[in-house]
């Protein structure tokens, strides 16, 4: 059976700081998938990545990047310079390789504050 | 359309009704998915289509629960016999088609309060 853990249920921080959001996982199969939503106050859960098991490199985009380490099963996600506009839920998810449905971790609610 | 439309955006109904909520996919979306969100949870899978055919329902909780997707498009989830227990937002995303190397678009959700 799949799993996420996102140990971090709340974070406040102020503008401008750096932010680590972690995401730890468990699985059986070799091949998967790897995601990161926001949900805003508004409700609707928007993708940010998605990065498949094979592919272990960082990525970056603009001030978020994402560290992806298959040997402790760690997928955390980094805000940096955060803004006000960075509040909400982060959720992150996993895919196995035949299944169509991703299990979401729990969330961890962001609070920036001005 | 633009985006996936889910309606209505709230429902409150009495202990014991029978509800649908309606999901419109993006056009031309082969797949489907239903998750529930309670709060303070993430969202958890229900079920899912691919065209018309439901392809993994394992999610759904129990016998009252039950969702048709008649045209591998809109797509309507039915509740019988509610319960206090069924409040939570229901979600529903859509993608090109069922696979790793996909980006499934969420809707807004629907808010169902049973009373």
């Amino acid at each position: 059976a799949q799993k996420v853990t996102q140990a971090q249920t709340e974070i406040s921080v102020v503008e401008k700081e750096d932010v680590t959001l972690d995401c730890v996982y468990e699985t059986r199969d070799t091949t998967y998938y790897l995601f990161w939503y926001k949900q805003p106050p508004s409700g609707e859960l928007v993708f940010l990545i998605r990065r498949n098991s094979f592919d272990e490199q960082n990525e970056i985009s603009g001030r978020y990047s994402w560290n992806f380490q298959k040997s402790t099963s760690s997928f955390n996600f980094t805000i940096t310079a955060s803004q006000v506009v960075d509040s909400a839920v982060y959720f992150c998810a996993l895919s196995e390789e035949r299944a169509g449905k991703s299990t979401f971790g729990d969330g961890t609610t962001l609070t920036v504050k001005p | 359309g633009a985006g996936v439309s889910q309606t209505p955006s709230n429902k409150v109904t009495e202990k014991g009704k029978y509800v649908e909520l309606r999901c419109d996919p993006i056009s031309g979306h082969t797949a489907l998915y239903w998750y529930r969100q309670s709060l303070g949870q993430g969202p958890e899978f229900l079920i899912y289509f691919q065209g018309t055919g439901a392809a993994d329902d394992s999610g759904l909780p129990n016998d009252r629960f039950f969702a048709v997707r008649p045209e591998g498009s809109v797509s309507t989830l039915k509740i019988q016999r509610t319960e206090r227990g069924d409040s939570a937002v229901y979600l529903c995303a859509s993608s090109l088609k069922t696979g790793l190397n996909t980006e499934a678009f969420f809707g807004q959700g629907t808010r169902l309060t049973v009373v």
